[in-house]
């Protein structure tokens, strides 16, 4: 257990809505990243939050947003979903806002269909 | 696109053989990550290696880093079936606080 939780961990949605993905970083931990893993595309990096403001962004589609709350949890926003958009979705913490080991949580299976 | 790229993509191997992954990556970094992911589920921390180190050890597993060539390779020796996983190396593109991982090496040991 790497003691990030991500809830839910399987989500099955219609094209045109919208989702949102949440992650619970270990405890101590300030920096939250989001990844999108699919067959085709590998891991993508999305975004990376530290201390609730956003420290670096990947390719992280215009429909898809993300925030990091004040007691670090993290939500991804997946809005005006598309069957592409299907994919596993990982976030990951690390104590500080630099690369170091990162913590992955079990993941999210979103399905759009 | 990545930042590092896994070769082999797959890799099949005998139980006991010793298994060799290679990353390459393009940018400078401050450090070079291995992760293994077991089907479906997340990944987990291998081994870090410091851009100022050449080689580092942790139990059966032995990371090389060619900061010349902007290449890594992963040593897993006497392997086990329980090996059987995808193998990621994940750097931080220097200067950035990304943490971009390669296309992965699909790991499998036969019994």
């Amino acid at each position: 257990d790497s003691g990030v939780t991500q809830t839910p961990k399987h989500l099955i949605t219609a094209t045109g809505q919208r989702v949102t993905l949440r992650c619970s970083p270990r405890s101590g931990d300030l920096s939250v990243y989001w990844y999108q893993q699919s067959l085709d595309q590998g891991l993508q990096f999305l975004i990376q939050y530290y201390n609730g403001e956003e420290r670096a962004k990947g390719n992280i589609l215009e429909r898809f947003s993300a925030q990091q709350f004040p007691d670090l949890h993290s939500e991804l926003n997946l809005s005006s979903l598309e069957l592409g958009d299907s994919a596993l979705y990982f976030c990951a913490s690390s104590p500080t806002g630099q690369s170091t080991e990162a913590f992955f949580g079990q993941g999210t299976r979103l399905t759009v269909v | 696109s990545q930042q590092g790229e896994e070769d082999p993509q797959a890799l099949s191997i005998q139980e006991g053989e010793n298994a060799t992954m290679n990353c390459s990556y393009k940018t400078s970094i401050n450090n070079l990550q291995w992760y293994r992911q077991n089907s479906g589920r997340g990944l987990v921390h291998l081994i870090l290696i410091r851009s100022n180190e050449r080689e580092k050890h942790s139990g059966r597993l032995r990371v090389t880093l060619d900061t010349s060539k902007k290449s890594s390779s992963l040593l897993i020796t006497a392997s086990r079936a329980a090996d059987t996983a995808s193998y990621f190396c994940a750097t931080d593109a220097g200067s950035s606080y990304k943490l971009i991982f390669g296309s992965g090496t699909r790991l499998l040991v036969r019994p």
